[in-house]
């Protein structure tokens, strides 16, 4: 089955520093999203992406964060100073076109530690 | 986006079926009810959705209630495999303020006993 591939499995930085979550969603999906989980806690949205564009985001996503696909099938969170509480496992999620609202398709995630 | 209640935990003996309820009395008429479960150090991972009707796949059931108020994801066989948090989702339909979000809650932490 296609998946959506996120690298790195987990990144340790420094507080302060700027980090670039990557992800490949499934190529023929138009919708991406990331959200994140601080451990133990719930899943939470941060922000959708359609037709190059931010179509939604939360208030977790401030101006420290940013969202792009540089080259059509890559799809990056890019933290600029990061913080202590930016610890967390960061997904990225995919589906396809706007129809019936099938499944969506979720990696296995990024584990983030700020230090 | 509107809000379902799920039990805390569930147990489950191996090779039983599994019903997780869910209650979602504020749905709307264009709300999806999704299911996705969280195996641990994973990903959410898609199960089943549906509208009215009940549905069927390789990995569960979902029978849906006359008036849309409640649902039952319905595992016919627990494996040890499938101890997951299981979440129900409510999802409206796409549309331009709908940009697909998910929004999840604690969901269900289901424990299978061997």
């Amino acid at each position: 089955e296609p998946e959506v591939t996120q690298t790195p499995s987990h990144q340790v930085t420094q507080m302060g520093q700027e980090v670039i979550l990557r992800c490949v969603p499934i190529s023929n999906h138009l919708y991406f999203y990331w959200y994140r989980q601080i451990l133990g806690q719930k899943v939470e949205f941060l922000v959708s992406f359609y037709n190059n564009e931010i179509s939604e985001k939360s208030e977790i996503f401030d101006d420290q964060f940013s969202v792009e696909r540089p080259d059509g099938s890559n799809f990056t969170l890019k933290i600029r100073s990061t913080k202590l509480e930016d610890s967390a496992m960061y997904f990225c999620a995919s589906r396809p076109l706007r129809r019936p609202p099938y499944g969506y398709t979720f990696g296995s995630g990024t584990r983030l530690t700020v230090v | 986006d509107a809000k379902t209640t799920q039990p805390n935990s569930m147990e489950s003996n191996e090779e039983e079926p599994v019903h997780l309820p869910c209650n979602h009395s504020t749905i709307s008429g264009t709300d999806y009810i999704h299911w996705y479960r969280q195996l641990p150090s994973q990903g959410p991972e898609y199960v089943i959705h549906g509208l009215t009707s009940n549905v069927n796949n390789r990995m569960a059931s979902l029978a849906i209630a006359e008036d849309r108020k409640s649902s039952t994801l319905i595992l016919h066989r627990a494996t040890l495999r499938d101890a997951a948090v299981y979440y129900c989702i409510l999802r409206a339909a796409d549309g331009s303020s709908n940009t697909g979000k998910l929004i999840f809650g604690q969901g269900t932490t289901l424990q299978v006993k061997p």
